[in-house]
């Protein structure tokens, strides 16, 4: 079975630039995760889909962060403007459906460096 | 022995040797937790998770014990090899979704 599978592994851009990444989870997974992970520290959420819908945002800065999964497969995570506290490795998982019992699968992240 | 390094604590130990990996965690109402190994340049991978209300669990060569008078858990591995070289994060339950701690560098000795 195919795992989470994320585009580009490595991104560098400057800051006030744009940046888009991409994450095609597992076949059949309903629900799809974004986060942040800051080097040295544990992931944190960004947003979680729920097919196409959005189910927790909370921790996503709406000023500069956008999300989609449009046909509920697929999802884009983008930034714009990136500033340099936005270096991180951007995470992106699924699980089979939402709830806490259902196991999360992690891709291997983009890394961004924003100098 | 175990360090705290510029960014991650650090545990060292010899192959053979057993592990024993600590967090704290900070919500007495949560309800379940895991511990998640992740290996340079992947994303996290479940090892094992652990409900409120038991005390233990026992994978293949992974313990988790789960002490919730004081809001600590520890990931015992037995017989350390290798390839387990890695951070491991617990992650406990808030709302309907998991806050993760700051993570532990295991470093296996030859």
């Amino acid at each position: 079975e195919a795992g989470v599978a994320q585009s580009p592994r490595y991104k560098i851009i400057e800051k006030r630039q744009s940046v888009a990444f991409w994450c095609n989870p597992i076949s059949g997974h309903a629900t799809l995760y974004w986060y942040q992970q800051i080097l040295g520290q544990g992931p944190k959420l960004l947003i979680q889909f729920q097919n196409n819908g959005v189910v927790d945002d909370s921790q996503l800065p709406k000023d500069r962060f956008s999300a989609e999964r449009l046909k509920g497969v697929d999802s884009t995570l983008k930034i714009q403007p990136a500033k340099l506290e936005d270096s991180a490795v951007y995470l992106c998982a699924s699980s089979l459906d939402r709830g806490l019992w259902n196991e999360q699968f992690f891709g291997p992240g983009t890394r961004l460096t924003v100098l | 022995g175990e360090s705290v390094g510029l960014h991650l604590p650090t545990l060292s130990v010899q192959e053979g040797d057993n592990s024993i990996i600590n967090c704290a965690y900070s919500n007495s109402a949560s309800d379940y937790f895991i511990w998640y190994k992740q290996e340079s340049g992947k994303g996290p991978q479940f090892i094992i998770d652990i409900r409120s209300n038991m005390d233990k669990r026992q994978g293949q060569r992974v313990t988790v014990l789960l002490n919730k008078t004081v809001k600590h858990l520890s990931l015992q591995i037995a017989a350390t090899q290798p390839g387990d070289s890695a951070v491991y994060f617990c992650a406990e339950e808030y709302g309907q979704n998991f806050v993760f701690g700051p993570g532990t560098r295991l470093s296996v000795l030859p």
